[in-house]
């Protein structure tokens, strides 16, 4: 089975620039959840969708969103980049949104 | 604001000893405790989960709640070399899926 996929891996953007970030979860599973990790405050829980629905949202900003689509597959999007959006952003699956994540790789992000 | 708290190491042990990671959690309504592990570079994967006061233990690995003392830890016995990674407590707030509140790790390091 294959594992969750993000796109890209790696990118760099400038300030004010907006990024989209893909997630294409395991097959099956049904929750998409998006984490921020950075080496201050660790691993930050963005947005969480089930079945194309927003269930929960952490405590970012406006800037950040996301959605998911039909067939599971996620995007998140930051507009209007800050040098301190630099981060792995983490997209993980689960089969019914329970606490049993599987990660995928990340997608590094570098806004200079 | 809800938190976990985990002592950020580095924790050294020698191989063949026995690892004890500890967590603690501020929500008491708090449903579900995970430990990820994460290697360098890499990203987190799930190895222990429980939902229960006890211990529960899979292979080396012992998953040990007390929800009273709002206390999670893992124990790894026969502690080796590639258990060196950081380890990392979640717990799923009560009440929100899909969502997981992560403490900031605790660097292991297994000495040969």
């Amino acid at each position: 089975k294959a594992g969750v996929t993000q796109t890209p891996r790696y990118l760099i953007k400038t300030r004010g620039q907006q990024v989209t970030l893909s997630c294409s979860p395991i097959s099956g599973h049904r929750s998409v959840s998006w984490y921020q990790q950075t080496p201050g405050q660790g691993l930050q829980f963005l947005f969480e969708y089930f079945s194309e629905t927003q269930r929960n949202k952490g405590n970012f900003p406006g800037r950040f969103s996301g959605r998911q689509f039909s067939n599971s597959r996620s995007e998140m999007n930051v507009s209007t980049l800050e040098l301190g959006d630099s981060a792995l952003y983490l997209c993980a699956s689960s089969p019914q949104g329970s606490g049993e994540l599987f990660f995928g790789e990340g997608s590094r992000l570098t806004v200079l | 604001q809800k938190e976990v708290e985990q002592n950020s190491g580095p924790l050294s042990v020698p191989e063949g000893a026995i690892a004890s990671l500890n967590c603690t959690y501020s929500d008491r309504g708090s449903q579900s405790f995970f430990w990820y592990r994460q290697y360098s570079g890499k990203s987190p994967e799930l190895i222990m989960f429980i939902y229960s006061n006890g211990d529960k233990e899979d292979g080396r690995f012992t998953a040990q709640l007390n929800k009273a003392s709002q206390y999670v830890s893992l124990l790894i016995r026969d502690s080796q070399p590639s258990d060196s990674a950081t380890y990392l407590c979640a717990v799923n707030p009560l009440g929100s899926q899909g969502n997981l509140i992560f403490g900031k790790g605790t660097k292991l390091s297994v000495k040969p």
